[in-house]
């Protein structure tokens, strides 16, 4: 089963709106990470949370981290037609003492911003 | 930096074919990880490499996939022989882990169709 989901599954909305996208998780992490999907690209980095952090704002991005509820949010504020892509977060739930990380991603997001 | 170089973009072959994909880290980090995508099973973790050794390859499907890291800056996965349903686009992706894990670096992945 994946340890990571994503809520809602698909997202549209009007440019200028903001967007919220939900993430849920199984187990422990070291961190939690999202990263963004253009159709047929690889996958981009956008932002690290780390397990002692609750917050973090990168730009227009801004992502929450609840460990006790096992739960993460990012929201993307005044969206823009290029924020037009597929959203996924990872959790970490690697061994660190083995000097290694072990990324899963969620079935991501499908964000649509309408012009 | 180049980033991480996948080869090739795409790959068609006929069932029972081996085929081989490749991927070039970026230099210097040290944690290799190939990823496959599909619409129904999404994003899965197939194997990781650390300092060029194996750590998880729980993610492997079956017998027919095999990984190696040769050295710190190439890495192939072997699927011999394929099928059908190894239909899926493989990515390849690079990090530099220290004492915490960091952001993970993607290729642009390889489509491959197996007829």
């Amino acid at each position: 089963s994946q340890q990571g989901e994503e809520d809602p599954q698909a997202l549209s909305i009007q440019e200028g709106e903001n967007a919220t996208m939900n993430c849920s998780y199984k187990t422990s992490i070291n961190n939690l990470q999202w990263y963004r999907q253009n159709s047929g690209r690889g996958l981009v980095h956008l932002i690290l949370i780390r397990s002692n952090e609750r917050e973090k704002h990168s730009g227009r991005l801004r992502v929450t981290l609840d460990t006790s509820k096992k739960s993460s949010s990012l929201l993307i504020t005044a969206s823009r037609a290029a924020d037009t892509a597929s959203y996924f977060c990872a959790t970490d739930i690697g061994s660190l003492i083995q000097g290694a990380q072990k990324l899963v991603f969620g079935q991501g997001t499908r964000l649509t911003i309408n012009p | 930096d180049a980033g991480v170089i996948q080869s090739p973009r795409h790959e068609v072959t006929e069932m029972g074919q081996e085929v081989t994909l490749r991927c070039k880290p970026i230099s210097g980090h040290n944690s290799l990880f190939w990823y496959r995508q599909t619409m129904m099973r999404g994003l899965e973790l197939l194997i990781y490499f650390n300092n060029n050794v194996p750590i998880d390859d729980s993610g492997m499907p079956e017998d027919r996939f095999s990984a190696k890291m040769p050295n710190a800056s190439f890495s192939t996965l072997k699927i011999q022989p394929s099928e059908p349903r190894d239909s899926a686009v493989y990515f390849c992706a690079s990090s530099l882990v220290r004492r915490t894990s960091e952001k993970l670096f993607f290729g642009s992945g390889t489509q491959l169709s197996v007829l």
